[in-house]
Formats: C-alpha cells, structure tokens, sequence
C-alpha cells in the first residue's frame, strides 16, 4: 500500500511480558517517527530515525523502551517488562526528513497491558 | 525547548456556527513551521496544513482558515459554518529547523459539531 503500515493494530499483554510493535514507512522516506498516545492525552514524542544518522532517543521514557530501523526501513518499538501505564496507542510516521515536510501516520497499534 | 499549548480541551458548537481553535507556541529558532492534523474517530491523523515562521500570510482552504501572528506566538484556525464531518481532535504542532526534528504536538482539541 501507499501509506504507513502499523502491526499489529491492536495487543493485548500481560505485565510483565515484552511486545514489539512494527512499522514499515512509506517507500523513500528516509525520517521514522515513533510517538505514543494515552487515552484522550497528545503525542508524545519516542524516538526519531533519520537516514543513517543516530537515532534521536530523548523522548523514549525508561530502558525498558527501544527501538530499531533495519535497513532504513522496517522499524520496531520494543517494550519490555510492559507495565499497565504502558497501555496507549503507538504511532508510527514517516516522512522525507525535511522540517517542513508533513508527517504521514500510520492507523497506531493500540496496546492494552493486563 | 519547545513547546505547543492548545488551552481548549473541548469545544461543543450546534453545525452552522463558526469556530477557533487556539495555538500558542514557544520556541528560541527564527526558523520553525508549524502544522495542524485532525484526528477524526477513525483515529489516523490527517495533515491539513503547515505555515513556515518566515510567512504571516494567512490562508483561506474552503472553511478552513488559519490566523499565523508572530508577535503573539499564535496560529489559530478557524472553521467556518462547521459541519458534523468537523468534529475530531485538532493537533497544532512545531518543528524548528533545527535540533530536534520531530514534530512537537500540542494536547488536542476536541471538536463536537452538533447537528
């Protein structure tokens, strides 16, 4: 497809139990975003991937959270030891690493801790 | 650092009547561009526009129309004769052009359009 593609759209996990959230971008776009939303709350920003460059990591929230871009394309957001303040939908957005450029975001995997 | 406010949680307005949704910004670079999305029920967010910092012109899509004033760090968008297809969440957000590059978002505005 042509847009941002998210799996899975919806999970559900146990605390304690690691999950991994998948991202494939639009093709060509070289910038891969990861924001988080809670219940009824803003983005909050995870973490930036551009090109080949160090990721920007400022935003991710503890050690628990990673994530990685193979290839400079295919990204996962790795949560580890979910907690139930966890639960949130993760978006996904790409775009073609200019400022000025619009961000294209994925439907979100919403992920529910038990 | 930063910072997007957006000081309406939540607007209810009966369809046909005009409605402005507020955006304050803060930010040390001279060059930034700041966007809005809507996010409606379905839940993917949908670009609508962006105003570079260097640009004041206002701009008019349709009933959309949106108010860039530098001097008061605002970009406010207005939708005119709202429609019940208006109703979602509305995101400004800012980008410096330098730094970080994300997007910084503002906490939403929900919009309710009455019929």
């Amino acid at each position: 497809g042509a847009g941002v593609s998210q799996s899975p759209s919806n999970k559900v996990t146990e605390k304690g139990k690691d999950v991994e959230l998948r991202c494939d971008p639009i093709s060509g776009h070289t910038a891969l975003y990861w924001y988080r939303q809670s219940l009824g709350q803003g983005l909050e920003f995870l973490i930036y991937f551009q090109g080949n460059s160090a990721p920007d990591k400022s935003g991710l929230p503890s050690d628990r959270f990673s994530a990685e871009r193979t290839g400079g394309s295919v990204s996962t957001l790795t949560i580890q030891r979910t907690q139930q303040e966890d639960s949130a939908v993760y978006l996904c957005a790409s775009s073609l690493a200019r400022p000025e450029l619009p961000l294209h975001f994925g439907n979100g995997t919403r992920l529910t801790v038990t | 650092a930063q910072k997007v406010t957006q000081a309406q949680t939540e607007i209810s307005v009966v369809e046909k009547e005009d409605v402005t949704l507020d955006c304050v910004y803060e930010t040390r670079d001279t060059t930034y561009y700041l966007f809005w999305y809507k996010q409606p029920p379905s839940g993917e967010l949908v670009f609508l526009i962006r105003r570079n910092s260097f640009d004041e012109q206002n701009e008019i899509s349709g009933r959309y129309s949106w108010n860039f004033q530098k001097s008061t760090s605002s970009f406010n968008f207005t939708i005119t004769a709202s429609q019940v297809v208006d109703s979602a969440v509305y995101f400004c957000a800012l980008c410096s052009d330098t730094g970080r590059r994300a997007l910084t978002f503002g906490s939403g505005t929900r919009l309710q359009v009455q019929p």
